[in-house]
């Protein structure tokens, strides 16, 4: 069974420009999150999906960041401008739901911003 | 609201001796508890959960961790450590599912 796929792996933009990434959840999962890890760091909430609906975006800094979740499979992470800031690693991850919270986790796209 | 602490970002073992990973988490309900490993360049990897079914839960290599509720820990512990146990970990907890909160992770060395 293929595990979550992101793309791409790196990314280096300068600011300003716009990014984005994209992610493909394991077959069945409903759950899909996208979270945020800077250097040092855990992994942050930015954003979770329940099929289609964004159930949790409170993270989510909308002046610069959007996401959208089509047929409630693959998901899009934008970025536009990019700022300095930004400089980060996006993990996507999937899960089947439920109460655990258990998560499947992707590689990550390594975004560095010049 | 919900956190997670992880007592030393860096951890520092020789091959063979015993791994001691410390968690804790401030909860007002129990909450399920997770250890991931993250190597070099890779995403978050499922070491082992607890789910409230049995409070000394095995993961995969020879990883287990003990749930003790009196302490609020969850503290993940491998007798042996090997070379490839090298890595980043994270203790997370999620109370109702809804997502992962994650502590800020402990690098672990492993000198031969």
């Amino acid at each position: 069974e293929a595990g979550v796929v992101q793309s791409p792996r790196y990314k280096i933009i300068e600011k300003k420009q716009p990014v984005a990434f994209w992610c493909n959840p394991i077959s069945g999962h409903n759950t899909l999150y996208w979270y945020l890890q800077n250097l040092g760091q855990g992994p942050e909430l930015l954003i979770r999906y329940e099929n289609e609906e964004a159930v949790d975006d409170s993270q989510l800094p909308k002046d610069r960041f959007s996401a959208e979740r089509l047929k409630g499979v693959d998901s899009t992470l934008k970025i536009q401008p990019a700022e300095l800031g930004d400089s980060a690693v996006y993990l996507c991850a999937s899960s089947l739901g439920g109460r655990s919270g258990e998560a499947f986790f992707g590689q990550g796209t390594r975004l560095t911003v010049v | 609201a919900q956190s997670v602490t992880q007592l030393g970002s860096h951890v520092s073992v020789s091959e063979g001796a015993l791994v001691l990973l410390r968690c804790n988490y401030s909860s007002s309900v129990p909450p399920y508890l997770f250890w991931y490993v993250q190597y070099p360049n890779q995403g978050l990897q499922l070491l082992l959960k607890y789910t409230s079914a049995a409070t000394l839960v095995k993961g995969i290599n020879g990883f287990e961790a003990e749930f003790k509720k009196s302490e609020t820990s969850f503290h993940l512990t491998k007798p042996s450590a090997h070379m490839s146990d090298a890595a980043e970990y994270f203790c997370a907890a999620s109370e109702y599912g809804n997502k992962l909160v994650f502590g800020a992770g402990t690098i672990l060395r492993v000198k031969s």
